[in-house]
């Protein structure tokens, strides 16, 4: 199946500092999602993007659509302690009840 | 507050066992999804439902049933195939229409543990 290869697949950054991840795919993507999951919880939708070189914020995150359509990054300023957790892309290639594509998360510690 | 409830938190289930996931929503979304979260991995997809009265399988199905009866409704076994069952398991649902595309929003999840 269709695979999305998320880096890195974890960081430890300290406090303050700014974090970028990203998801890239050999396949055409029509939305990209960014997710976080804190732990023992469900994963919750930070941003979603829907056309290429889009590029959105929610408060310190960043995250941009590729314009070749088959990557995605979400940046974080200023981290802070309550941004640890696992953050996942996922990607939709064509309607939107079909299964996403989801990357292997990157996992976030923030060192204050 | 509309959202996506599963139940329960916890589960145990001895060998041999089918166990039930509970998974509702209030969302008035068309489609729903179950996934499995193995610790330190992805979201691996178990069954998804487009529409009341079907679904397909996912990724890794062997070892699970679903049924879709309702739309707000989307319950997961794990049969006593599974030989593998201990996970987190996470229900989401999704609207997909042309016009109004809102993405996958996912329960709090179920722990099952085998004892």
């Amino acid at each position: 199946g269709q695979q999305l290869n998320q880096s890195p697949q974890s960081m430890f950054i300290q406090e303050g500092e700014d974090v970028s991840m990203n998801c890239t795919s050999s396949s055409i993507f029509n939305t990209w999602l960014w997710y976080k999951q804190d732990p023992g919880e469900g994963p919750v939708l930070l941003i979603a993007l829907y056309k290429a070189g889009e590029l959105t914020s929610n408060g310190r995150l960043t995250a941009q659509f590729g314009i070749t359509r088959k990557d995605s990054f979400l940046n974080i300023s200023a981290s802070i302690p309550s941004d640890v957790g696992i953050y996942f892309c996922a990607g939709l290639t064509s309607s939107g009840n079909t299964p996403l594509v989801f990357g292997k998360g990157t996992r976030l510690s923030v060192i204050a | 507050d509309g959202g996506i409830t599963q139940s329960p938190k916890y589960l145990f289930r001895k060998e041999g066992q089918n166990v039930t996931l509970s998974c509702e929503q209030n969302l008035n979304h068309d489609a729903m999804y179950w996934y499995r979260q193995d610790p330190g991995q992805g979201l691996r997809l178990i069954y998804y439902s487009q529409i009341v009265n079907d679904f397909q399988k996912g990724d890794i199905a062997e070892g699970y049933s679903v049924s879709r009866e309702k739309k707000e409704s989307f319950p997961l076994t794990v049969t006593s195939a599974q030989k593998n069952p201990t996970a987190f398991y996470l229900c989401a649902s999704s609207m997909g229409t042309v016009t109004n595309y809102q993405p996958q929003h996912f329960g709090d999840g179920t722990r099952l543990s085998i004892l």
